[in-house]
């Protein structure tokens, strides 16, 4: 079975510009999560998606937004770019049921750097 | 509010022996689940561990076991016969249960350096 499958694995873009992440659960699951990870803030949920609907939302501008197709792949869109968005994106998958079923399995992330 | 703490930035251990990596959790909600994360430096989170909060026995995954000591609210992973593959960071994780998603909330993580 295929794992999480993240594209592009490395970005680079500069200020003001928009960008599109692809990720491409594990096939069955339902749920898509995006999480932020940078050197001063750790890892940050970003959203989580399930059955094309967005049922939970982090702390994040409005410049972060995601989707959720009925093949339960998911793209996030981060709109004027900043630099301090310069960071490693990370998208998992689970089940979406209970608690054992969220076990997250997660993509190879996709590195974003913002000049 | 939600909260995993992670007191240990960085450990070394010798290759073969076993390695305990601290976690503390902090939640009012009784029923939840505590997960364990490896990230080698090419950046992938792999799975390693579950425990659930009613679960009775602690989790055991090949050479990972998790100590779960609900009381305490710790969940430390013990690491046994160490191998070089095994210098990562880990990360401890919550999810409370509920109807409805909710977020995963991640430790600020532990590097782990095995020496040979």
């Amino acid at each position: 079975k295929a794992g999480v499958t993240q594209t592009p694995r490395y970005l680079i873009k500069t200020r003001g510009q928009q960008v599109t992440l692809s990720c491409s659960p594990i096939s069955g699951h339902r749920s898509v999560s995006w999480y932020q990870q940078t050197p001063g803030q750790g890892l940050q949920f970003l959203f989580e998606y399930f059955s094309e609907t967005q049922r939970n939302k982090g702390n994040f501008p409005g410049r972060f937004s995601g989707r959720q197709f009925s093949n339960s792949r998911s793209e996030m869109n981060v709109s004027t770019l900043e630099l301090g968005d310069s960071a490693l994106y990370l998208c998992a998958s689970s089940l979406g049921g209970g608690l054992t079923e969220n076990i997250q399995y997660f993509g190879a992330g996709t590195r974003l750097s913002v000049l | 509010a939600q909260k995993i703490t992670q007191t240990q930035p960085g450990m070394f251990v010798q290759e073969k022996e076993a390695v305990t990596l601290d976690c503390t959790y902090d939640t009012s909600d009784p029923s939840y689940g505590l997960f364990w994360y490896k990230q080698p430096s090419s950046g992938e989170m792999i799975f390693l561990i579950y425990q659930g909060s009613y679960d009775q026995q602690n989790a055991t995954e090949g050479r990972y076991s998790l100590n779960f000591q609900k009381a305490r609210k710790s969940a430390n992973l013990v690491i046994s016969a160490s191998q070089l593959g095994d210098s990562a960071m880990y990360f401890c994780a919550m999810r409370e249960g509920g109807t409805g998603g909710f977020k995963t909330i991640f430790g600020a993580g532990t590097r782990l350096f095995v020496k040979a």
